[in-house]
Order: C-alpha cells, then sequence, then structure tokens
C-alpha cells in the first residue's frame, strides 16, 4: 500500500491550460503539503493544510490553488500554466506533533510546453 | 527565506572516502531536524533529530545536531557509488511546517 500517492505521474501540457494533480495519503495525518522542486532540486514549501487552516506561501502565484474535499487528499489546481511551472509537485503528509516526520508522494513531473 | 542552509553545494569523492555534509538552520520554533536522501525520486528519511549531541546511526551514516550552534552534520563512512544522491536537510518547527534546504549533492566515484 502506497502511504502517499499523487497523480499523474507524468504531465505535459500547453501554456494556458488548467491542470489537477490529486494527492492521497492513507496513514491517518492531519497535515498535507504541496512542495515544488525546480530544476536546481530545491524543494519549495508551497501549501500546508490540515482541516483547520491553510498556510499558503506568500511567493505561490494565484494561479496555483490546493482543495482538500477531506483530510486524506489535497489536491493541486493549477491555472494558465506557464513554462516557468514546468517542476517536479511532490504531495507530502505528516503528524501533527512532536517527534513525526514528513512523508513524500512519488512526485509529479509537470512540463509545460 | 533561506532558513536551512546546507554546504557543500556538490561533493565528488571516490569510494571508500569519508565525507561530511552540513547544515545549519533557524532558531524559531525549532521542533526538529531531519536528513533525507533523494535519488530519482521521492526523498526518503534518514534521521530524525530533536536533542543536542546525539548521535544517531544507521550504517555507515550518522548525524548529529548541536542546538547551541544551530547545526548539525551528516556524515558518510566508506563511501559507495549508491550514495550517490541528493542529501536534503530540513528543519521542522512548532506549526508543523518543515523548510527544506537547497540539497548537497553527492557522486561517489569508483
Amino acid at each position: 500500500d502506497t502511504a502517499v500517492s499523487q497523480t499523474p505521474k507524468y504531465l505535459v501540457t500547453q501554456m494556458g491550460n488548467d491542470k489537477s494533480i490529486k494527492c492521497e495519503q492513507n496513514l491517518g495525518h492531519d497535515t498535507m503539503y504541496w512542495y515544488k522542486q525546480d530544476s536546481k532540486k530545491f524543494l519549495k514549501i508551497m501549501f500546508s493544510y490540515n482541516n483547520k487552516e491553510l498556510i499558503i506561501n506568500e511567493t505561490v502565484p494565484n494561479r496555483f490553488s490546493p482543495k482538500s474535499p477531506d483530510k486524506a487528499h489535497l489536491n493541486l489546481h493549477i491555472n494558465s500554466l506557464e513554462l516557468g511551472d514546468s517542476a517536479v509537485y511532490f504531495c507530502a503528509s505528516s503528524k501533527a506533533s512532536k517527534g513525526n516526520t514528513i512523508y513524500f508522494g512519488e512526485g509529479s513531473w509537470l512540463t509545460v510546453v | 527565506e533561506d532558513k536551512v542552509v546546507q554546504s557543500p553545494l556538490s561533493l565528488v569523492v571516490h569510494e571508500g572516502d569519508t565525507v561530511t555534509l552540513n547544515c545549519s538552520y533557524e532558531v524559531t520554533n525549532f521542533r526538529s531536524l531531519l536528513w533525507y536522501k533523494q535519488e530519482k525520486k521521492a526523498p526518503t528519511f534518514l534521521f530524525m533529530l530533536t536533542s543536542s549531541g546525539i548521535e544517531k546511526k544507521s550504517g555507515r551514516l550518522s548525524s548529529i545536531l548541536d542546538k547551541k550552534e544551530l547545526f548539525s552534520i551528516l556524515n558518510i563512512t566508506a563511501t559507495q557509488t549508491g550514495d550517490s544522491a541528493i542529501y536534503l536537510c530540513a528543519q521542522g518547527n512548532t506549526g508543523n511546517q518543515f523548510y527544506f534546504g537547497t540539497g548537497t549533492s553527492l557522486t561517489v566515484i569508483p
């Protein structure tokens, strides 16, 4: 059983399109995240979300929006895709208590052409 | 936004060498310091450190945290080609946020 799963794994799309990446965790964690990893391999946090609070990295363009139908899912929707959005997007989750680590999904490779 | 700084950015060593990777972090709302290894896919967990001066060890890898000087090191002894990867350090805070450094790219050549 995959703990944190995200789909699609690979996505190639044209500029201007709208796309979504889905993420599900079966670990019973209460916090989920989206990270963007660029070509320089820097993992930058985009959003974190639990049932009570959405924390948005203020550097993230508002074309990116997280949507959480329930605590096991956090989807990422991107409007009007741009070339610079090409990156690997990692979903992750953790339990909001001391001594817990963060678990990653396998990543979604997005290429905007 | 450079909460976590890793050095060196990249490193090339020969098999059998010992390497030390560095990570410095901010003290604000500190809860834990984590190390991950990333090969071609998702980062995989190596260590979590919360207490100063207590070494964590797993095979040839070990790590220690200095909460006074706000840094951690990851040591790899007798390196092998399979150790080639990006090593990521992350600071976890009391708000359950995790901030990653830029990573150290390690290449081990035969």
